[in-house]
């Protein structure tokens, strides 16, 4: 089966610049995540959607970050706007659900950010 | 919320000797924890995991062993190999949940 797919997989922009991610789970996940992976640290989760709904977004900073999963499928990460510790991989992952499922987090292969 | 501690930071081995990871977690309603291999540059994989109500777990040179009185787990690598090298990370979560990771293990296979 097709991997969880990301773009654009690198971005550069000017702090206060906004910025925005994208994410195609593996077809049929209904559970999808976005974590941050700052240099040298393991990914931090910033949000879960199960299918279009928000499961988990505490860790989201919401002041600048929004995400939406409008028709349950693929998923848009936003930041706007951006400061300096943003520089990071976001990666997104995917998680099937239903009978048969395992707790197996399909990770994308990311998009790093730096922000100057 | 969920703190994972992972030590050591970086591990240097000789090929064909063993390495382990440790992984310590804080909440005890945790009962999924997984260990991803991510190569430079590269997404994260999962190489292996364990639920809550098993002790141990092994595939081929791979194994993971858990105890939860202690609230913590390991990973054991036998024979390594120099594509064994990688940054080693652990999680823990309750299943569905998002996971809480740790800071990530640098596993060098010195030839």
């Amino acid at each position: 089966e097709a991997g969880v797919a990301q773009s654009p997989r690198y971005k550069i922009i000017e702090k206060r610049q906004s910025v925005a991610f994208w994410c195609n789970p593996i077809s049929g996940h209904a559970t999808l995540y976005w974590y941050q992976q700052i240099l040298g640290q393991g990914p931090k989760l910033l949000i879960q959607f199960q299918n279009n709904g928000v499961v988990d977004d505490s860790q989201l900073p919401k002041d600048r970050f929004s995400a939406e999963r409008l028709k349950g499928v693929d998923s848009t990460l936003k930041i706007q706007p951006a400061k300096l510790e943003d520089s990071a991989v976001y990666l997104c992952a995917s998680r099937r659900q239903g009978a048969g499922s395992t707790d197996t987090q399909y990770f994308g292969p990311g998009t790093r950010l730096t922000v100057l | 919320g969920e703190n994972v501690e992972q030590h050591p930071s970086t591990l240097s081995v000789q090929e064909g000797d063993s390495a382990v990871i440790k992984c310590t977690y804080s909440d005890s309603a945790s009962n999924y924890f997984p260990w991803y291999k991510q190569e430079l540059g590269k997404r994260p994989q999962l190489i292996i995991d364990i639920r809550s109500n098993v002790g141990e777990k092994k595939d081929q040179r791979i194994a993971v062993t858990l105890n939860k009185t202690a609230k913590h787990f390991s990973l054991h690598i036998t024979e390594t190999q120099p594509e064994d090298s990688a940054v080693y990370f652990c999680g823990a979560g309750g299943g569905a949940d998002g996971l809480t990771f740790g800071k990530g293990t640098h596993l060098i296979i010195q030839p």
